[in-house]
């Protein structure tokens, strides 16, 4: 198994550009999120995903977008982005309510 | 609302020696809590989970960690530290009726010199 993938790595935006994180899991688990961390913090819940086509906003949602078409794969959208979106993203997933299992992660610079 | 407190930014021990990585909790609901370690320029690997049942968990690594309802605490132990021990840990918790979310602390700093 892959796990958690993620891409790109990494990423450098400009000002008022928009791109899609993109993210995949392959143990068929039905829940998925996706995280902020910002230097020297914790994770900040963006969205996540109970199951193929629910979403529902976390604490900090504003600025993102998410889509969840199959049980596979959970891609973050950034419309208009801004330097306070630089930080690491990353995507996880887990069984229910169980242990979460994380992607590498993405790292975006918004300049 | 459910919330995580790590008190202490920073923990340093000499190798050989025990550990503790301090968590508190608030939920409204039974607990779910977790321990995750994050090494630099990686994502969060999942240490051990409290579920049900005992008390003490074991996990990876030589971990393990101890729910205490009264305390509302479930520290990180570890008998004797290694200095590839070194990483950043998060606990986290969620009840079990939240159906997607969990709650992360703000992380712990371990450092284990030789």
């Amino acid at each position: 198994n892959a796990g958690v993938t993620q891409t790109p790595k990494f990423r450098i935006l400009k000002i008022g550009q928009s791109m899609t994180l993109q993210c995949a899991q392959d143990m068929n688990h039905n829940y998925m999120y996706w995280y902020r961390q910002d230097p020297g913090m914790g994770l900040k819940l963006i969205y996540y995903s109970v199951g193929a086509g629910i979403t529902d906003k976390g604490e900090v949602p504003n600025g993102y977008n998410v889509s969840r078409s199959t049980t596979e794969d959970f891609p973050l959208r950034l419309e208009l982005a801004a330097p306070s979106q630089t930080s690491v993203y990353f995507c996880a997933s887990s069984y229910r309510q169980y242990e979460q299992y994380f992607g590498p992660g993405t790292r975006l610079t918004v300049t | 609302a459910q919330s995580v407190a790590q008190p202490e930014d920073q923990v340093n021990v000499a190798e050989g020696n025990p550990l503790t990585v301090k968590c508190t909790y608030s939920v409204s609901g039974n607990p779910y809590l977790f321990w995750y370690v994050q090494y630099p320029n990686r994502g969060l690997q999942f240490l051990l989970k409290y579920i049900t049942g005992d008390n003490l968990v074991k996990g990876s690594y030589g971990f393990e960690a101890e729910f205490n309802k009264s305390q509302t605490s479930f520290h990180l132990k570890k008998p004797s530290a290694l200095v590839s021990d070194s990483a950043l840990y998060f606990c986290a918790v969620r009840d079990n009726t939240n159906a997607g979310k969990s709650t992360f602390g703000d992380g712990t700093t371990l450092t284990v010199k030789p």
